[in-house]
This record gives structure tokens, C-alpha cells and sequence, in this order.
């Protein structure tokens, strides 16, 4: 019964290929995001959907496209990888913030290794 | 340009003791401030939060001090735990937004 569930925890793939991330989560929130945690540690927001519309969209190459098919689901699909792709990527929801802040649920994150 | 900074990247503290882990930022825009932690190959895990109309909140045994003029917040820990060993995040918006800023973390050791 894990509240944000991202799949796959490891991804170890070749400099080039094409690969994807799945998150899912069960909480009823409206809003997804995707953090990356880079090999200094900073977990900096790469993308925010609420209710399956994108609302932020950092400075990320546009190799970089997530997708949300449902407002429970926002996966995250990678083109054409490159050595400075690995890092840990972690998917997060939250209510949609209102009167009252609500903090942000992360999953376990998946670690990408390029090779 | 980091935005909000977490000075210290380590800190031991004797179980039992208090524990003071630190947080400055430097966006005015600031107004809800979140505590995380973060356990090996797990997700952060939200701690506590507090809003810039307050200068202190309170659960168990953490608490959440902010200073709004110095910009900095800090999170008290007591008594320390041996399972409260884990790295700690501090966490800034402003109010309303959905970005959140983190800080690079803290790694706090309890000591037996």
C-alpha cells in the first residue's frame, strides 16, 4: 500500500538509448512533480503536473518528457541518454496548494546509471 | 545560486541529547518552510513544517524554529534517537507555490 510507487528502483542503460520511469500514487492528489538529486545531493524540481497539465517546467533539456495519462500517474520518459543523466530521480505529489500548504509525499526514487 | 543552505553536512550528537540541525535561505518570497528525512535508497519523508506567521511549531519531539529577520530556521530533535540517524532536508516555498526549494542536507548520527 506504498503511497508513491516509481518504477524501476535501479535503471543501468547505455549512453544513447531511450528509457522510462513510472510513477504512481494512490493518495488522491492532484498535483505529481519529478526532482532529480544529483551526485552533489541537491534535489532540484524538474517538472509539476496538476491534474495532468503541466504547471513548472525547470530548465530541462527537452529530452526530458513527462507524461501523465491520469492525475494518479506522471511518468517520465528520457531520450537519447547521456553520461550527465545519472543521478536519482524521485517522483512526489501533493494536494494542490490552497489556503494551506500541503507538503510534498516522494516515492523511493529510481537510481539511472549511464554507462 | 542556492537559495536556501544547509551549512553543516554533518553532525554526531549522544543519543538522548538534543539534536540542532540548521537552515538559512535567502529568498524573501519564502513562506512555508518544510523539514525532511531521508533514510538510504528511500524517498525523503516529510517531517514537520511551519508557516512565516509563525515562529515555532511543535510535534513530539521535533520542533521547527524560524527566523524570519535572519532568515533562518532550525529543527530541534529531544530527545535523540538511535533511529533518528538519517539525512535531514530543509525545504522552502513561497506560499501557495509548488516549487520547493531544497537544501543540500544533513547527515545526523546518534550515538549510542
Amino acid at each position: 500500500d506504498t503511497a508513491v510507487s516509481q518504477t524501476p528502483k535501479y535503471l543501468v542503460t547505455q549512453m544513447g538509448n531511450d528509457k522510462s520511469i513510472k510513477c504512481e500514487q494512490n493518495l488522491g492528489h492532484d498535483t505529481m512533480y519529478w526532482y532529480k538529486q544529483d551526485s552533489k545531493k541537491f534535489l532540484k524540481i524538474m517538472f509539476s503536473y496538476n491534474n495532468k497539465e503541466l504547471i513548472i517546467n525547470e530548465t530541462v533539456p527537452n529530452r526530458f518528457s513527462p507524461k501523465s495519462p491520469d492525475k494518479a500517474h506522471l511518468n517520465l520518459h528520457i531520450n537519447s541518454l547521456e553520461l550527465g543523466d545519472s543521478a536519482v530521480y524521485f517522483c512526489a505529489s501533493s494536494q494542490v496548494p490552497g489556503h494551506n500548504n500541503q507538503p510534498q509525499h516522494f516515492g523511493d526514487g529510481t537510481r539511472l546509471s549511464i554507462l | 545560486d542556492q537559495q536556501v543552505k544547509q551549512n553543516s553536512p554533518s553532525l554526531s550528537v549522544q543519543e538522548g541529547r538534543i539534536s540542532i540541525l540548521n537552515c538559512d535561505y535567502t529568498n524573501s518570497m519564502f513562506d512555508y518552510f518544510l523539514w525532511y528525512k531521508k533514510y538510504p535508497a528511500e524517498g525523503p519523508t516529510f517531517l514537520i513544517s511551519i508557516s512565516s506567521i509563525k515562529d515555532k511549531n511543535e510535534d513530539g519531539r521535533f520542533t521547527v524554529f524560524l527566523n524570519k529577520s535572519a532568515k533562518h530556521l532550525s529543527l530541534h530533535i529531544v530527545p535523540s534517537q538511535p533511529g533518528d540517524s538519517a539525512v535531514y532536508f530543509c525545504a522552502a516555498a513561497p506560499w501557495g507555490a509548488q516549487k520547493l526549494v531544497f537544501g543540500q542536507g544533513t547527515r545526523l548520527t546518534i550515538n549510542p
